[in-house]
């Protein structure tokens, strides 16, 4: 079965560095995520990308994040200036409809020093 | 926005019984609710939805219902076993792209 995959599974960065954090959608798939889980809390969306724009961004998805889909391929967070609260699960997603189930990759755990 | 509440946030049964986890959404417009089960340091994967037209939707030992009138929405576990111990959430979604509003979660512990 087709699965999104992520790199890397650990980031750990220094405060004010840039990161990119990638994900590969499953192949078919049209719509793609990012959503954030803080240690111990809820899954909170980051960002919806749909024909090579952003559909939709939540109000932690600030000027210092930024998708890209840079090839036919990966889907790529990047975070600009990284934040001691930027430390976090990051889960990618990909979605074949906007109606239907979005399949979660395994996740980045970031580490902001 | 919408705004999804999740109740209990832990829940502890002995093996064999059920489990019942509810929430409720805010946003009336919410017309997709799944339902995910995350285990420690995995991802959350589908283990059921359902949509606004259809009050209950079962599987196996899962089931969920949908009450639209009053926003909430519940997972129902029936002989619970050992291994459906992890972190549930329900989830709300109401706008065209899926964009997914999670609970805070259900931590269930299943005794043997």
């Amino acid at each position: 079965e087709p699965e999104v995959t992520q790199t890397p599974s650990h980031q750990v960065t220094q405060m004010g560095q840039e990161v990119i954090l990638r994900c590969v959608p499953i192949s078919n798939h049209l719509y793609f995520y990012w959503y954030r889980q803080i240690l111990g809390q809820k899954v909170e969306f980051l960002v919806s990308f749909y024909n090579n724009e952003i559909s939709e961004k939540s109000e932690i998805f600030d000027d210092q994040f930024s998708v890209e889909r840079p090839d036919g391929s990966n889907f790529t967070l990047k975070i600009r200036s990284t934040k001691l609260e930027d430390s976090a699960m990051y889960f990618c997603a990909s979605s074949g409809d906007s109606y239907n189930e979005q399949f979660f990759g395994p996740g980045t755990r970031l580490t902001v020093l | 926005g919408e705004n999804v509440e999740q109740h209990p946030s832990t829940l502890s049964v002995q093996e064999g019984d059920s489990a019942v986890i509810k929430c409720t959404y805010s946003d009336s417009a919410s017309n997709y609710f799944p339902w995910y089960k995350q285990e420690l340091g995995k991802r959350p994967q589908l283990i059921i939805d359902i949509r606004s037209n259809v009050g209950e939707k079962k599987d196996q030992r899962i089931a969920v219902t949908l009450n639209k009138t009053a926003k909430h929405f519940s997972l129902h576990i029936t002989e619970t076993q050992p291994e459906d111990s992890a972190v549930y959430f329900c989830a709300a979604s109401s706008r065209g792209y899926s964009t997914l509003t999670f609970g805070k979660g259900t931590m269930l512990l299943v005794s043997p």
